[in-house]
């Protein structure tokens, strides 16, 4: 079952931040992000593997609850580049990589 | 190289036409997938394979037939198709590692293949 991600959509001025849920009805296994821009193929982010991981790298990080089965993006002082759709994904516990994508979050950076 | 490419990059069909997908990579992957994406939406799993055999069809029609004919090369074979079959579709692999071993890996996708069937 698909992952629900909110908001839809958000418009925000550079330098300004933003915070990007993922909802599951199912147990989460892991959670991936990826981004993908108009026109492009989405673009590996992060991985978290299990409850309570947080990671980051530059100014966007994640979080994992699973207990809660949900997972938050977090992007700190937004630039221009990070425009894009943003997707969860999440994994299988089996032996194969089951990724499947939540949503969607249409992310518009201003200047 | 972390390439995962796709040809071709446009294909228009008729929907008595049979065509083919092709997708290449050369990272050593022993996962690879396809998806279908439709605008504005997410993209959707058909297929998965790993160390070349079929493990995953997510109850794709028929019209769609995926092959996977050495460890670097995914093809998927379109016959038949209708109008709403039209779609960006995406090749993706990965490392495929098993639950005991831990770790799941990241998904490398291609361009895409943009696909209007008319």
């Amino acid at each position: 079952q698909q992952p629900v991600q909110s908001p839809q959509a958000v418009i925000l001025r550079e330098g300004e931040d933003a915070v990007i849920n993922c909802s599951s009805s199912k147990a989460l296994y892991s959670v991936h992000w990826y981004r993908q821009k108009h026109g492009e193929a989405p673009v590996f982010l992060m991985i978290l593997l299990k409850g309570g991981e947080q990671k980051g790298h530059d100014k966007i990080s994640a979080s994992f609850n699973e207990k809660k089965q949900q997972s938050s993006l977090y992007l700190t002082a937004s630039q221009l580049s990070y425009s894009g759709t943003y997707f969860c994904g999440t994994g299988s516990s089996g032996a194969t990589n089951k990724l499947i994508f939540g949503t969607g979050t249409l992310l518009a950076v201003q200047p | 190289d972390t390439e995962v490419t796709q040809t071709p990059k446009h294909l228009v069909m008729g929907m008595t036409n049979k065509k083919s997908l092709k997708c290449e990579q050369h990272m050593g992957h022993r996962a690879m997938y396809w998806y279908k994406q439709k605008a504005k939406k997410p993209p959707e799993l058909m297929f998965v394979y790993s160390y070349e055999k079929l493990s995953i069809n997510e109850s794709v029609p028929s019209r769609f037939s995926p092959e996977c004919p050495n460890s670097s090369l995914l093809n998927l074979h379109l016959h038949a198709l209708q109008p709403e079959d039209s779609a960006l579709y995406l090749c993706a692999s990965s490392q495929l590692r098993l639950v005991r071993t831990k770790g799941e890996t990241e998904a490398f996708f291609g361009q895409g293949t943009r696909l209007t069937v008319v």
